[in-house]
């Protein structure tokens, strides 16, 4: 069965500090890897996505996120944090073929906390 | 393009009562699948349909159940709901690809149940 992990149920920086939030998951084909962004009171928004190709993957709002398979890795990185990233942060994997329609299994989340 | 758009926003029920929740997808997306997310088991999935016809199911008693259109907006149910129903209900839409795919979520449905 695939799961994901985020080790980090909290993290605080402070405006302008690098930012980097870890996901490790477990599945045994070719994954399909997100990280998504709640924000309090709202949905999901996709960041990124990982299907295939290049490993480092750039996303919106100035993220990126590097595959490593060898580590079972998929972080996600900013170099500059502003306050306006302060939200939930979730990682998930899915499925690169078979019937795992609509599926995506998610970490538990990453609280993210920016200090001014 | 307008968004996954999910209605109700925010609902209050009581034990035993049932509820429907309604998810209508991006255009042109046939895929539409539903989420629960609760604080203490995060997000789950409840279940995706594709062409009015339920293609996958997660790990829920028969209490939850759902449907498709033909316009592939998609309702789903909770019957003799239980105070751990409680939840923020997200719906997502995609192309429907094989596997998974990029899904768009809405802002999802509060449901509390007293």
């Amino acid at each position: 069965a695939q799961s994901v992990t985020q080790p980090d149920i909290h993290i605080t920086v402070s405006e302008g500090a690098s930012l980097e939030l870890r996901c490790n998951y477990s599945y045994g084909a070719t994954p399909y890897l997100f990280w998504y962004v709640q924000s309090p009171g709202q949905g999901l928004q996709l960041l990124l996505k990982y299907f295939s190709g290049d490993t480092l993957v750039q996303g919106i709002k100035g993220f990126e996120a590097e595959f490593k398979r060898s580590q079972s890795s998929f972080n996600l990185r900013k170099p500059s944090v502003h306050w306006s990233d302060a939200a939930e942060y979730f990682c998930a994997v899915g499925a690169a073929g078979g019937t795992s329609y609509g599926k995506l299994t998610f970490g538990q989340g990453t609280i993210l906390t920016v200090h001014p | 393009k307008a968004g996954v758009t999910q209605t109700p926003r925010y609902l209050i029920k009581t034990r035993g009562q049932q509820v429907t929740l309604s998810c209508s997808p991006i255009s042109g997306h046939r895929s539409v699948s539903w989420y629960q997310q609760t604080p203490g088991q995060g997000l789950q999935f409840l279940f995706e349909y594709f062409s009015e016809t339920q293609r996958n199911k997660g790990n829920f008693p028969g209490r939850f159940s759902g449907r498709q259109f033909s316009n592939s907006r998609s309702e789903m149910n909770v019957s003799t709901l239980e105070l751990g129903d409680s939840a923020l209900y997200l719906c997502a839409s995609s192309f429907g690809q094989v596997g998974t795919g990029e899904l768009f979520f809405g802002e999802g449905s509060r449901l509390t149940v007293l």
